[in-house]
């Protein structure tokens, strides 16, 4: 069983829509989760961090954590082509960082 | 502005070359630094762990005599891929930590990758 899962997509929403992204993980003992946003030949960037339960905003992005269910998700709202990217969920345990497979997200104009 | 530096972008060379990639910390000192291995369309995956003044800690099926890596410095580490082969043809990223004693939320920063090409 992998440890970070997530949907391989590809996602496609439009232009101004919101997108969902959700990722599951296996260890309990996560301490916290990220999202990185990751272009094409790029590395990653950092979108957002949590790690209490609920919901956290910043800007157009929401991440969502639930650690009960060991369910994490991302929505962005009023999608922009921009945000075409893959998406890549991150768990953090001790000091390292397990990432999920990315999503692939299309937002289309 | 960027917080790690990941020397060279890319490089392309011939099977049985040796490839040595550098990553910096810039305006802070990292004492234990992450390389990672991205194959295409795939996610990232942690190869060792590099720390300042002693041996790296390999994962799990990562040989440590193919991928050296050195922490000579507070600032420096690099990851030399020895006789590399097509196989090894990856894109490579490494990362750190600004804060050695910080929370346990705080994110990894990334260095921008070395596109690695063995013909």
């Amino acid at each position: 069983q992998k440890e970070v899962e997530q949907n391989s997509g590809p996602l496609s929403v439009p232009e101004g829509a919101i997108a969902s992204l959700n990722c599951t993980y296996s260890d309990r003992g996560s301490q916290s989760f990220f999202w990185y946003r990751q272009y094409s030949g790029k590395s990653p960037e950092l979108i957002m961090f949590i790690y209490s339960n609920g919901d956290k905003e910043d800007g157009r992005f929401t991440a969502q954590l639930n650690k009960a269910s060991q369910y994490v998700s991302l929505l962005i709202r009023d999608s922009q082509p921009s945000d075409s990217a893959t998406y890549l969920c991150a768990v953090k345990v001790g000091r390292q960082l397990t990432f999920g497979s990315g999503t692939q997200l299309t937002v289309l104009p | 502005g960027a917080v790690v530096s990941q020397h060279p972008s890319r490089v392309i060379c011939k099977s049985g070359t040796s490839v040595k990639i550098e990553c910096r910390s810039l305006d802070f000192q990292a004492t234990t630094m992450f390389w990672y291995r991205q194959f295409p369309k795939k996610s990232l995956m942690l190869m060792a762990t590099s720390n300042e003044g002693s041996k790296a800690t390999y994962e799990q099926g990562v040989e440590k005599d193919k991928f050296l890596i050195n922490h000579a410095s507070l600032t420096l580490s690099t990851l030399t891929v020895t006789s590399a082969h097509p196989e090894d043809s990856s894109f490579y990223i490494c990362s750190a930590y600004k804060n050695r004693a910080g929370p346990s939320n705080q994110p990894q920063h990334f260095g921008d990758g070395t596109r690695l090409s063995i013909l």
